[in-house]
């Protein structure tokens, strides 16, 4: 059974950094692709990156460029994402989610409970 | 930037067909996804690559891709369908979202 639990959310100030943690079982977690996902409160979902399965291959929304950081640790079955610079605009829960495939131009069909992380002096 | 456009809300009388649609600029050149999103609970993917129900999803869902629209059609609709459908697909190297439908069943 694939399963993604997210963890590391919270709340933090604007300018701060917070680093979240997605730990995944039951599927061969390099042969895949992984993507971050968020949804503002009352919101739609808005993609924020995607990582292939060997972590050669990064993307991202022009919304979070040059402050977030997507990486993954096979070894660990992990994935991150780093976000540096937190405005009140990255307010949202933020999903892990497996893509269908090894590369990155794919839908995504497991997905976590997701993590709120809430910006806010 | 890349847009995909859904209409806010649809609605539909249960046993009925409800479609929604997805529309972006030679949407019928990329592959079009489709998810369910129930109050407070994660995304489910309902459709992949236009076309293709992943393994547990009703035979109710089906989806279409040509020429600048994408539609999620949902045969003899039930109540557990009323949900939040988004539409997705890749662009330039990143993934776009639509706005989301809501799809009221009454």
């Amino acid at each position: 059974e694939v399963q993604l639990l997210e963890s590391g959310g919270g709340l933090a100030q604007p300018g701060e950094s917070l680093r979240l943690s997605c730990a995944a079982s039951g599927f061969t977690f390099s042969s895949y692709a992984m993507s971050w996902v968020r949804q503002a409160p009352g919101k739609g979902l808005e993609w924020v990156s995607v990582i292939s399965g060997s972590g050669g291959n990064t993307y991202y929304a022009d919304s979070v460029k040059g402050r977030f950081t997507i990486s993954r640790d096979n070894s660990k079955n992990t994935l991150y994402l780093q976000m540096n610079s937190l405005r009140a605009e990255d307010t949202a829960v933020y999903y892990c989610a497996k893509d269908l495939s090894n590369s990155s131009a794919g839908g995504s069909d497991y997905w976590g409970q997701g993590t709120l992380v809430t910006v806010s002096s | 930037s890349y847009e995909l456009t859904q209409p806010p809300s649809v609605s539909v009388s249960p046993g009925q067909t409800a479609s929604i649609t997805c529309s972006g600029d030679k949407l019928g050149n990329k592959y079009a996804y489709w998810y369910q999103q129930k109050p407070g609970q994660s995304p489910v993917l309902v459709i992949y690559q236009d076309t293709n129900r992943p393994s547990g999803i009703p035979e109710r869902f089906s989806g279409s891709n040509s020429g600048n629209t994408a539609t999620l059609t949902i045969s003899g609709t039930q109540a557990m369908d009323e949900a939040d459908y988004y539409c997705q697909a890749w662009d330039s190297s990143t993934v776009v979202f639509g706005g989301g439908t809501k799809l009221t069943v009454l």
